[in-house]
């Protein structure tokens, strides 16, 4: 079954703690990207990487860092730097002109 | 830049009325637009691609350049359609191909 895996489904972090966030892909396409979901605000791009050992910063960086060191994985984590990490966060993968294939996602929760 | 806009929040219609989602999009090349639904408990999910110009579960969207609009449409609302729908517009920017999404509309389709 190809697809995209994100783990875990439910996350807790306590204050000042980084804590990292899974996502694989069988799917073989290059590029792969984080939104974070918020009520209200749609998704909002975290971080992409187009290509192995590549990344970018999307539009609501700060206090987030990832790494792509293999095609299939894309981890990210939440450091203690970001202040309101509270939410849904979704990874997908994209083969133009198809599309974006979505995760399951991961709800992160501060305790 | 590159901007998406969903003017209704929440969308509630009869069973049997006719839907119109309404998406409006800036972009100053050639747009590749996308809607993706999240019905509860699921993942985000593609729905229609305007390149495909295809119906999916009843459901059409045609791109107008001249109104830079991509409403989706579907004539005949069913409860089963009560679903998140996003908006999206595939671009490339200083380079860069990313989607950004709308903020999302709500349809409550009810009995």
């Amino acid at each position: 079954d190809g697809g995209i895996t994100q783990s875990p489904k439910y996350l807790f972090r306590k204050e000042g703690q980084n804590v990292t966030l899974s996502c694989e892909q069988n799917l073989n396409h290059d590029a792969m990207y984080w939104y974070r979901q918020d009520p209200g605000q749609g998704l909002r791009l975290i971080y992409y990487s187009q290509i192995v050992n590549d990344f970018q910063k999307g539009d609501i960086a700060e206090g987030y860092s990832v790494s792509r060191e293999k095609k299939e994985s894309f981890p990210l984590t939440v450091t203690s730097a970001q202040k309101n990490p509270t939410a849904f966060y979704l990874c997908a993968s994209l083969q133009r002109p198809y599309g974006y294939t979505f995760g399951s996602g991961t709800r992160l929760t501060v305790v | 830049a590159q901007r998406v806009t969903q003017p209704e929040k929440l969308l509630s219609v009869f069973k049997g009325a006719p839907v119109e989602l309404k998406c409006n999009y800036s972009y100053s090349g050639s747009p590749e637009l996308f809607w993706y639904v999240q019905y509860s408990r699921q993942r985000l999910q593609l729905l229609l691609r305007h390149i495909s110009r295809e119906s999916i579960k009843g459901f059409t969207a045609d791109l107008n350049k001249g109104e830079t609009s991509f409403h989706l449409k579907k004539p005949f609302a069913q409860e089963e359609d009560s679903a998140m729908y996003y908006c999206a517009l595939g671009g490339e920017t200083s380079g860069t191909y990313k989607y950004i999404f709308g903020t999302g509309t709500r349809l409550k389709v009810l009995a």
